[in-house]
């Protein structure tokens, strides 16, 4: 149990154009999904904390308004890349906070990699 | 200023021997842990947690040991297999039982297991 999907897996785009990616937990409802960000050789960064029905939270210095989060519903949150710059490219992943099977686990998705020409 | 480090990049272990990765943190309020296994291309997965309360927690041919004067902990891989070649995140979250689960992540540590 506890899958979490992730979707696409690799987005090469135009400098200005807009992605959406999308995190769904598939078999257990997700209140809080978070986006990462990771550069290579380096830790995954939290970007925000997703809360189905509410706003989500974005850690200093990340711009609410070039990465919109949306968590619509108990399995779905979407993170979209507003006017993707090179400078965004980077590989993003999610995750799913779940207290079954395992208490206060994140389970991620496989992650997606965002190149921005 | 990283509050989970781990300071070693990679490591090198013959199979059958025992791989041992270490974390350091600084944040005395982390008092839950989790060590995350990741293969190229694909998301972090969850391999084996341990509370503050708690020294020790095995799972199988997994151990975490946490020394919280030290604020240090480690992952016992014994005996390692050529599947275990992955990097190894180590991260901490404060307040255990929370609903929000943050999480702080390690660098990683790139383990490589030789047949």
């Amino acid at each position: 149990g506890a899958v979490v999907s992730q979707h696409p897996s690799r987005v090469i785009c135009k400098s200005g154009t807009s992605v959406k990616i999308e995190c769904r937990s598939l078999d257990f409802q997700a209140t809080t999904m978070f986006w990462y960000r990771q550069f290579p050789k380096q830790s995954l960064m939290l970007m925000a904390t997703s809360n189905e029905g509410s706003k989500a939270t974005y850690e200093q210095g990340v711009e609410k308004d070039k990465f919109l989060i949306n968590h619509a519903s108990l399995t779905l949150s979407t993170l979209t890349v507003t006017s993707a710059h090179p400078e965004d490219s980077s590989f993003y992943i999610c995750s799913a906070h779940s207290t079954r099977p395992r208490k206060n686990i994140q389970y991620f998705g496989a992650g997606t990699r965002l190149s921005v020409l | 200023d990283q509050q989970v480090k781990q300071n070693s990049p990679s490591l090198s272990v013959q199979e059958g021997r025992i791989s041992i990765l270490n974390c350091d943190y600084t944040n005395s309020m982390f008092d839950y842990f989790l060590w995350y296994k990741k293969y190229p291309a694909e998301g972090p997965t969850f391999l084996i947690s341990i509370s503050s309360i708690k020294d020790k927690n095995e799972d199988g041919r997994f151990t975490v040991f946490l020394n919280k004067s030290a604020k240090h902990l480690s992952l016992h891989i014994v005996p390692s297999q050529p599947g275990d070649s992955a990097v190894y995140f180590c991260a901490a979250s404060a307040g255990y039982g929370g609903s929000q689960g943050n999480l702080i992540f390690g660098k990683g540590t790139k383990l490589s297991v030789k047949p």
